[in-house]
């Protein structure tokens, strides 16, 4: 199974403040179509999870332009540009190149 | 796009439940559905997953075929058999559907998925 490691798994953050999470990947998540199947999903309190980032950098419709992914191969970022109140949840990565695997979580908290 | 889950509930070591995810707003056999479930304290554990016509199926294999998936295309639905439940079962069950129509399968890379359906809780007690 492809394991995914996030870091860090809890982070405070001050609204208005950049804020950034990582997911490291067991083996690379490229193929070779040139995507990378991660993706990023954020549940907030009360709610089911939705999806925020899919193939490792592309936005979900309605995803407001401040959440942004990025990285390649085994390595992969969640940027929060400018972290609204309403941003606090628990965000984590999904791997789709194998068997579907999580992360373990990044608990986001003003 | 709306996943709407029932069956939780109580069931006893041994027992079994059946969860229900009825799909609206979307073309319901086109698309892959699975089982994800999240035991408290815990992280997010994908179960099962089922494709567009039902025809191939994959389980997570610690289930030991405990959990059957089954899809109604005519009634839009897919079922979560749970049989010979354990206490480790305990844990809040979501219905997700594929965020792309068709099927998708280790050669082209598996779908990511979107939306969830509410959770449901299970707990399996005494």
């Amino acid at each position: 199974d492809i394991v995914l490691t996030q870091s860090p798994l809890s982070l405070p953050v001050t609204p208005g403040e950049p804020a950034s999470i990582s997911c490291r990947s067991s083996q690379s998540l490229l193929r070779t179509n040139g995507n990378n199947y991660l993706h990023w999903y954020v549940q907030k309190p009360g709610q089911s999870p939705q999806l925020l980032i899919y193939l490792a950098s592309e936005r979900a419709s309605g995803v407001p332009d401040r959440f942004s992914g990025s990285g390649t191969g085994s390595h992969f970022t969640l940027k929060i540009n400018g972290v609204q109140a309403e941003d606090v949840g628990v965000y984590f990565c999904m791997q789709s190149l194998q068997i579907w695997t999580f992360g373990q979580g990044t608990r986001v908290e003003i | 796009v709306h996943l709407a889950v029932s069956g939780g509930g109580v069931a006893q070591p041994g027992g079994s439940l059946r969860l229900s995810c009825v799909g609206s707003g979307f073309s319901f056999n086109d698309y892959e559905m699975t089982w994800v479930r999240q035991a408290p304290g815990k992280g997010l554990e994908w179960l099962v997953y089922i494709s567009s016509s039902g025809n191939t199926k994959y389980y997570e294999e610690s289930l030991q075929r405990r959990f059957i998936i089954s899809r109604d295309n005519d009634g839009n639905a897919v079922f979560l058999d749970m049989n010979s439940l354990r206490a480790e079962d305990t844990a809040l069950y979501y219905c997700l559907r594929g965020a792309v129509p068709g099927n998708y399968d280790v050669s082209t890379g598996y779908n990511h998925f979107d939306p969830w359906g509410q959770g449901t809780p299970v707990t399996v007690s005494s």
